[in-house]
């Protein structure tokens, strides 16, 4: 596709319940990352994906939180039992390298996540 | 660790004021370096990026940033602001070492007409 597309845009879930949050990366970027953004404060990275696999999960803050990507496309984080702390943009990238290779980086507009 | 810090939190500016908003990191290797702006309900966009070469780079809308290497900053400036230069300035960093790309905390940007 022309940019990074997440679904849904918008979120409002009961604390307790499980979502699953989605990622389309351009076609072709091989590298794909989940970033999470709090009301007022930068941007918390997540997890990196090269290719299927993923090389760096230090980001993800709890058990709850997990990230599968299937096919070098989609991804989608999962949040299990949600807490009112999960509220937060979540935002999804992809580039077409790895880190450091001089490759720039596209974001998609986010999943804005309110847990209630 | 490798770490990107954003001294300025809130910056408010009149229109056609001057605007430097400062960006340090904390990584002695090889770094690329970026800002992003994200305006009122939109989704972040690239504002100019340095890979190598010269220090000096120039983006969109007028913005231009400086690799300064032995201050390990890359501040970002432009000359005379506009209304609609309203948003958050966020910098970013990656190399091959941090395997990701690191934000700032950002800068809030408000213009008054």
């Amino acid at each position: 596709g022309a940019g990074v597309s997440q679904s849904p845009s918008n979120k409002v879930t009961e604390k307790g319940k499980d979502v699953e949050l989605r990622c389309d990366p351009i076609s072709g970027h091989t590298a794909l990352y989940w970033y999470r953004q709090r009301l007022g404060q930068g941007l918390e990275f997540l997890i990196y994906f090269q290719g299927n696999s993923a090389p760096d999960k230090s980001g993800l803050p709890s058990d709850r939180f997990s990230a599968e990507r299937t096919g070098e496309s989609v991804s989608t984080l999962t949040i299990q039992r949600t807490q009112q702390e999960d509220s937060a943009v979540y935002l999804c990238a992809s580039s077409l390298g790895a880190p450091g290779m001089n490759y720039g980086y596209t974001f998609g507009s986010g999943t804005r996540l309110t847990v209630v | 660790a490798q770490s990107v810090s954003q001294h300025n939190h809130h910056v408010i500016l009149s229109e056609a004021a001057s605007l430097e908003l400062g960006c340090n990191y904390s990584y002695g290797g090889t770094v690329n370096l970026f800002w992003y702006v994200q305006y009122p309900g939109q989704h972040l966009q690239l504002l100019l990026k340095y890979f190598s070469g010269d220090p000096l780079v120039k983006g969109i809308k007028g913005f231009e940033a400086e690799f300064i290497k032995s201050k390990f900053s890359f501040n970002l400036r432009k000359p005379s602001v506009q209304w609609s230069d309203t948003a958050e300035y966020f910098c970013a960093l990656d190399s091959s070492n941090t395997g990701k790309l690191i934000f700032g905390q950002g800068t809030t940007l408000q213009v008054k007409p």
